[in-house]
């Protein structure tokens, strides 16, 4: 497996609460993404990068935001966490958009 | 939107029989990926395809790639119970950098 990891692997938090989700990688790869899985609803991006300090939204970006500092940090942050945001949250890296690497996923509950 | 569709969204089936998962775009796709999520994993990549038409063999995996790049099948020749899981397509548009998934089409193996 690639070396991706993701903190924490399990979180429960409050409504209203910002929460901070961590994914590192020692692959130095280009692309990193955030995607979201929720039954019925597959896979669907929230937010990637293509380089230090270069983010772009994806399909459900609403509510989430992204920071990349380093080559191999990306951090997700739920602003204000919502009960629809309960989800099981999936890291991935790409080196050229090609091949994508996942990481093993935090599953998060907002009560 | 969902940008790729793909059906079904299960599939039951006796060890030994085949098995076969569609994706569909509406628009035309630079290139389709296929990953498998075992139950309680994270996506692991299969295959990536490029050109038109394209077909790729692993084992009793075929995949194909339609000549429009709209659409692509995956299809499994006697299922092993090692098969479970969920399939993925995954497409990417021209000049972006992320991909949209499909649904998933969970596959079920009974011995």
């Amino acid at each position: 497996d690639a070396g991706i990891t993701q903190s924490p692997r399990h979180k429960v938090t409050e409504t209203g609460t910002p929460v901070t989700l961590r994914c590192h990688q020692t692959e130095n790869h280009r692309y990193m993404y955030w995607y979201r899985q929720d039954p019925g609803h597959g896979l669907r991006l929230i937010h990637y990068s293509y380089g230090v300090k270069d983010t772009d939204k994806g399909e459900v970006s609403d509510g989430y935001s992204v920071s990349r500092s380093k080559t191999e940090d990306f951090l997700l942050t739920l602003e204000s966490a919502t009960s629809s945001q309960t989800s099981v949250y999936f890291c991935a890296i790409s080196l050229d958009r090609g091949e994508q690497y996942f990481g093993p996923g935090t599953r998060l509950t907002v009560t | 939107g969902q940008q790729v569709m793909q059906i079904p969204q299960y599939q039951h089936v006796q060890e030994g029989e085949d098995f076969t998962t569609y994706c569909n775009s509406s628009t035309t796709l630079s290139n389709i990926q296929w990953y498998k999520q075992r139950p309680g994993g994270h996506p692991v990549f299969l295959i990536q395809l490029v050109k038109s038409g394209e077909v790729k063999k692993q084992k009793r995996l075929t995949f194909q790639f339609g000549e429009a790049k709209k659409n692509s099948s995956l299809h499994i020749t006697a299922t092993q119970t090692t098969d479970v899981g969920t399939y993925f397509c995954a497409g990417r548009m021209d000049n972006f950098n992320k991909f949209y998934f499909g649904s998933g089409t969970k596959l079920n193996v009974k011995p």
